[in-house]
């Protein structure tokens, strides 16, 4: 069974540009949810989406959008980008919200120079 | 606002001891408390998890300890061994961010010959 799936798995940008990660999940798994791993950090909770619908944000800016397909996959957007966004982002899907078992991706690094 | 906390950035242990990874939190509203488990280039694995209303719980070599009161919970790994070498992140969700892991920073784990 394929797990949760994530595209590019490196890319590097740079400051200014714009980006798309690419997230799916586990079959049957209908939420989605974003986290972005700093070096030295634990991830932080950047979206979550179940149904298509946003079903949760964290507190990052404007800059950071998402949304989910009617085949449950996922896009993470990023406009404008900075130094600081340079991380690795995570991929989490799960059979719905409210439900604890959380699969991860391996995740996408990206790199802002 | 960092309100899961792993103090211990690292840990070095040898092979057939116990390994003991500590965890505090602040949020009285957290309700489920998991630990995942990552190697480099890989997603976090989940590894055990433990419910506000459970002291204990056990999974082969695993245990979860959580103490409610003093809002602390700790990972026993007995005995160790060389492929639990890894970082270690305690996570938790809460009844007011349902959906949303709140993780801490992760303890990184060597385990020697």
């Amino acid at each position: 069974d394929a797990g949760v799936t994530q595209s590019p798995t490196h890319l590097i940008k740079t400051r200014g540009q714009h980006v798309t990660l690419r997230c799916s999940p586990i079959s049957g798994h209908k939420s989605v949810s974003w986290y972005q791993q700093v070096l030295g950090q634990g991830p932080q909770f950047i979206f979550q989406y179940y149904e298509k619908e946003e079903r949760g944000r964290g507190n990052f800016p404007d800059r950071f959008s998402a949304r989910q397909f009617p085949n449950y996959s996922s896009e993470l957007n990023v406009n404008a980008l900075l130094l600081g966004d340079s991380a690795l982002y995570l991929c989490a899907s799960s059979l719905a919200t409210g439900t604890y078992g959380y699969t991860f991706g391996s995740g996408t690094r990206l790199t802002v120079v | 606002d960092q309100q899961v906390k792993q103090n211990s950035p690292s840990l070095s242990v040898q092979e057939g001891r116990i390994s003991i990874l500590n965890c505090d939190y602040t949020n009285s509203m957290f309700d489920y408390f998991l630990w995942y488990k990552k190697y480099p280039a890989e997603g976090p694995t989940f590894l055990i998890s433990i419910s506000s209303i459970k002291d204990k719980n056990e999974d082969g070599r695993f245990t979860v300890f959580l103490n409610k009161s003093a809002k602390h919970l700790s990972l026993h790994i007995v005995p160790s061994q060389p492929g639990d070498s890894a970082v270690y992140f305690c996570a938790a969700l809460g009844t007011d961010s349902w959906g949303k892991l709140q993780f801490g920073a992760g303890t990184q784990v060597v385990v020697t010959p």
